[in-house]
Protein backbone atom coordinates (compact mmCIF):
# COMPACT_ATOMS: atom_id res chain seq x y z
CA UNK A 1 0.00 0.00 0.00
CA UNK A 2 1.18 3.62 -0.46
CA UNK A 3 2.93 5.12 2.11
CA UNK A 4 3.16 8.66 3.56
CA UNK A 5 3.53 11.39 0.69
CA UNK A 6 4.42 15.37 1.03
CA UNK A 7 3.97 17.93 -1.55
CA UNK A 8 6.24 19.41 -2.92
CA UNK A 9 9.14 17.57 -2.49
CA UNK A 10 11.17 20.88 -2.11
CA UNK A 11 9.80 24.47 -2.08
CA UNK A 12 12.14 28.03 -2.60
CA UNK A 13 10.60 30.84 -1.03
CA UNK A 14 11.21 34.44 -0.53
CA UNK A 15 11.63 35.92 3.21
CA UNK A 16 8.41 37.19 3.85
CA UNK A 17 6.28 34.81 1.28
CA UNK A 18 3.90 32.18 2.75
CA UNK A 19 3.90 28.52 2.23
CA UNK A 20 1.99 26.03 2.63
CA UNK A 21 3.07 21.94 3.01
CA UNK A 22 0.76 19.30 2.36
CA UNK A 23 0.79 15.57 4.14
CA UNK A 24 -1.12 12.89 2.85
CA UNK A 25 -0.89 10.21 5.76
CA UNK A 26 -0.98 6.61 5.48
CA UNK A 27 -5.35 5.75 4.58
CA UNK A 28 -7.02 4.92 8.20
CA UNK A 29 -4.22 5.96 10.58
CA UNK A 30 -5.11 8.26 13.59
CA UNK A 31 -2.28 10.38 14.70
CA UNK A 32 -0.12 12.46 12.70
CA UNK A 33 2.74 14.33 13.15
CA UNK A 34 4.79 17.28 11.86
CA UNK A 35 8.46 17.75 12.85
CA UNK A 36 11.46 20.24 11.75
CA UNK A 37 14.68 18.76 10.46
CA UNK A 38 17.34 20.80 10.39
CA UNK A 39 20.60 20.27 8.61
CA UNK A 40 22.85 17.76 10.49
CA UNK A 41 20.42 17.39 13.17
CA UNK A 42 17.61 14.90 13.85
CA UNK A 43 14.08 16.11 13.59
CA UNK A 44 12.20 18.06 16.22
CA UNK A 45 8.48 17.62 16.86
CA UNK A 46 6.54 20.54 15.98
CA UNK A 47 2.72 19.34 16.43
CA UNK A 48 0.35 16.38 16.86
CA UNK A 49 -3.08 15.48 16.03
CA UNK A 50 -5.15 12.81 16.58
CA UNK A 51 -7.32 12.63 14.01
CA UNK A 52 -9.12 16.20 13.07
CA UNK A 53 -8.16 17.18 16.85
CA UNK A 54 -4.43 19.38 17.23
CA UNK A 55 -3.59 17.57 20.57
CA UNK A 56 -0.46 19.44 20.99
CA UNK A 57 1.40 22.03 19.34
CA UNK A 58 4.06 23.09 21.86
CA UNK A 59 6.50 22.37 19.35
CA UNK A 60 5.74 25.13 16.94
CA UNK A 61 8.53 28.17 16.87
CA UNK A 62 5.79 31.06 16.76
CA UNK A 63 2.82 31.84 15.53
CA UNK A 64 3.45 32.06 12.16
CA UNK A 65 3.42 28.63 12.09
CA UNK A 66 0.07 26.85 11.39
CA UNK A 67 -0.83 23.28 11.02
CA UNK A 68 -4.61 21.90 10.40
CA UNK A 69 -6.22 18.45 9.32
CA UNK A 70 -9.82 19.58 9.02
CA UNK A 71 -11.22 15.88 7.88
CA UNK A 72 -8.62 13.67 10.18
CA UNK A 73 -6.92 12.60 7.24
CA UNK A 74 -4.74 14.84 5.18
CA UNK A 75 -2.80 17.51 6.97
CA UNK A 76 -1.57 20.92 6.07
CA UNK A 77 1.36 23.03 7.34
CA UNK A 78 0.93 26.46 7.03
CA UNK A 79 4.20 29.02 7.53
CA UNK A 80 3.16 32.70 7.03
CA UNK A 81 5.75 35.87 6.30
CA UNK A 82 8.84 33.38 6.18
CA UNK A 83 12.34 33.70 7.66
CA UNK A 84 15.66 32.41 7.02
CA UNK A 85 15.40 30.09 9.83
CA UNK A 86 12.47 28.53 8.43
CA UNK A 87 14.77 27.20 5.92
CA UNK A 88 14.83 23.25 7.25
CA UNK A 89 13.37 19.78 5.83
CA UNK A 90 9.31 19.39 7.13
CA UNK A 91 8.81 15.73 7.87
CA UNK A 92 5.27 14.10 8.45
CA UNK A 93 4.10 10.78 10.06
CA UNK A 94 1.41 8.75 10.63
CA UNK A 95 0.22 6.45 13.30
CA UNK A 96 -2.21 4.13 12.67
CA UNK A 97 -2.95 4.21 16.73
CA UNK A 98 -3.86 6.50 19.57
CA UNK A 99 -2.67 4.81 22.05
CA UNK A 100 0.11 6.93 23.16
CA UNK A 101 2.32 8.21 20.75
CA UNK A 102 5.54 7.82 22.81
CA UNK A 103 5.32 4.04 22.04
CA UNK A 104 3.56 3.94 18.38
CA UNK A 105 5.36 3.49 15.33
CA UNK A 106 5.39 6.22 12.82
CA UNK A 107 5.58 6.14 9.23
CA UNK A 108 7.65 8.82 7.59
CA UNK A 109 7.11 11.16 4.85
CA UNK A 110 10.26 11.68 2.89
CA UNK A 111 9.77 15.44 3.80
CA UNK A 112 9.63 19.18 2.21
CA UNK A 113 12.78 20.42 1.84
CA UNK A 114 12.08 24.44 2.35
CA UNK A 115 14.65 26.95 1.32
CA UNK A 116 13.92 30.61 1.98
CA UNK A 117 16.50 33.22 0.54
CA UNK B 1 12.11 15.03 29.82
CA UNK B 2 14.09 11.83 29.27
CA UNK B 3 17.29 12.76 27.28
CA UNK B 4 19.49 10.51 25.55
CA UNK B 5 22.96 10.45 24.40
CA UNK B 6 24.47 8.54 21.43
CA UNK B 7 28.18 8.55 19.70
CA UNK B 8 27.90 11.26 16.85
CA UNK B 9 29.89 8.59 14.60
CA UNK B 10 30.46 5.39 14.14
CA UNK B 11 32.93 3.62 11.37
CA UNK B 12 32.74 -0.05 10.37
CA UNK B 13 33.31 -2.62 7.49
CA UNK B 14 30.74 -4.67 5.88
CA UNK B 15 30.18 -8.09 7.54
CA UNK B 16 30.74 -7.06 10.83
CA UNK B 17 28.55 -6.83 13.75
CA UNK B 18 27.93 -3.25 14.64
CA UNK B 19 26.78 -2.39 18.35
CA UNK B 20 25.34 1.35 19.00
CA UNK B 21 24.37 2.51 22.52
CA UNK B 22 22.21 5.23 24.08
CA UNK B 23 22.11 6.33 27.64
CA UNK B 24 18.93 7.07 28.83
CA UNK B 25 19.50 7.89 33.03
CA UNK B 26 15.92 9.58 33.28
CA UNK B 27 13.99 6.56 31.65
CA UNK B 28 10.21 6.55 33.48
CA UNK B 29 8.61 3.60 34.24
CA UNK B 30 6.25 3.10 31.22
CA UNK B 31 8.96 4.25 28.44
CA UNK B 32 9.52 2.04 25.38
CA UNK B 33 12.95 2.26 23.85
CA UNK B 34 12.67 3.18 19.73
CA UNK B 35 15.33 2.77 17.18
CA UNK B 36 14.60 4.26 13.87
CA UNK B 37 17.20 4.81 10.86
CA UNK B 38 17.23 7.29 8.66
CA UNK B 39 19.16 7.58 4.59
CA UNK B 40 19.41 10.76 3.21
CA UNK B 41 16.64 12.37 1.68
CA UNK B 42 14.65 10.53 3.34
CA UNK B 43 12.08 10.18 6.49
CA UNK B 44 12.95 8.04 9.70
CA UNK B 45 12.56 4.39 9.83
CA UNK B 46 11.18 2.53 12.40
CA UNK B 47 14.29 -0.47 13.30
CA UNK B 48 13.36 -1.61 16.35
CA UNK B 49 11.42 -0.88 20.07
CA UNK B 50 11.58 -2.87 23.26
CA UNK B 51 11.03 -2.22 26.93
CA UNK B 52 13.33 -4.66 28.63
CA UNK B 53 15.75 -7.39 28.42
CA UNK B 54 16.24 -8.50 24.37
CA UNK B 55 14.35 -7.83 21.26
CA UNK B 56 15.17 -9.31 17.93
CA UNK B 57 13.57 -8.71 14.57
CA UNK B 58 14.85 -9.21 11.23
CA UNK B 59 16.78 -6.36 10.98
CA UNK B 60 18.39 -5.95 14.05
CA UNK B 61 18.51 -7.13 18.09
CA UNK B 62 17.90 -4.32 20.95
CA UNK B 63 19.66 -5.23 24.14
CA UNK B 64 18.26 -3.53 27.40
CA UNK B 65 20.11 -4.01 31.14
CA UNK B 66 17.72 -4.78 34.20
CA UNK B 67 17.90 -0.99 35.14
CA UNK B 68 16.93 0.55 31.59
CA UNK B 69 19.12 3.47 31.92
CA UNK B 70 21.06 2.35 28.35
CA UNK B 71 20.12 0.17 25.56
CA UNK B 72 22.44 -1.41 22.50
CA UNK B 73 21.09 -1.68 18.75
CA UNK B 74 23.10 -4.27 17.14
CA UNK B 75 23.29 -4.83 13.35
CA UNK B 76 24.90 -8.16 12.55
CA UNK B 77 26.56 -8.63 9.35
CA UNK B 78 26.85 -4.76 8.25
CA UNK B 79 26.57 -3.80 4.46
CA UNK B 80 26.84 -0.66 2.74
CA UNK B 81 23.30 0.23 2.88
CA UNK B 82 23.35 0.01 6.35
CA UNK B 83 25.18 3.36 6.10
CA UNK B 84 22.75 6.02 8.30
CA UNK B 85 21.85 7.54 11.10
CA UNK B 86 20.62 6.12 13.66
CA UNK B 87 18.40 7.30 16.37
CA UNK B 88 17.56 6.47 19.85
CA UNK B 89 14.21 7.52 21.24
CA UNK B 90 12.78 7.27 25.04
CA UNK B 91 9.52 8.98 25.96
CA UNK B 92 9.76 11.59 28.11
CA UNK B 93 7.83 12.04 31.04
CA UNK B 94 4.62 12.10 30.15
CA UNK B 95 3.49 15.45 30.83
CA UNK B 96 0.77 16.94 28.89
CA UNK B 97 2.62 18.70 26.30
CA UNK B 98 4.99 15.72 26.07
CA UNK B 99 7.65 15.79 23.13
CA UNK B 100 9.37 13.28 21.12
CA UNK B 101 12.64 13.54 20.98
CA UNK B 102 15.04 12.64 18.34
CA UNK B 103 18.27 14.01 19.46
CA UNK B 104 21.31 14.37 17.07
CA UNK B 105 21.75 10.33 16.29
CA UNK B 106 24.30 8.46 15.49
CA UNK B 107 26.21 8.19 11.97
CA UNK B 108 26.91 5.15 11.18
CA UNK B 109 29.48 4.57 8.11
CA UNK B 110 30.03 1.19 6.28
CA UNK B 111 33.21 0.78 4.33
CA UNK B 112 33.74 -2.27 1.44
Amino acid sequence: GAGVSQSPRYKVAKRGQDVALRCDPISGHVSLFWYQQALGQGPEFLTYFQNEAQLDKSGLPSDRFFAERPEGSVSTLKIQRTQQEDSAVYLCASSPTSGGYRTDTQYFGPGTRLTVL
Amino acid sequence: LAKTTQPISMDSYEGQEVNITCSHNNIATNDYITWYQQFPSQGPRFIIQGYKTKVTNEVASLFIPADRKSSTLSLPRVSLSDTAVYYCLVGDTGSSASKIIFGSGTRLSIRP
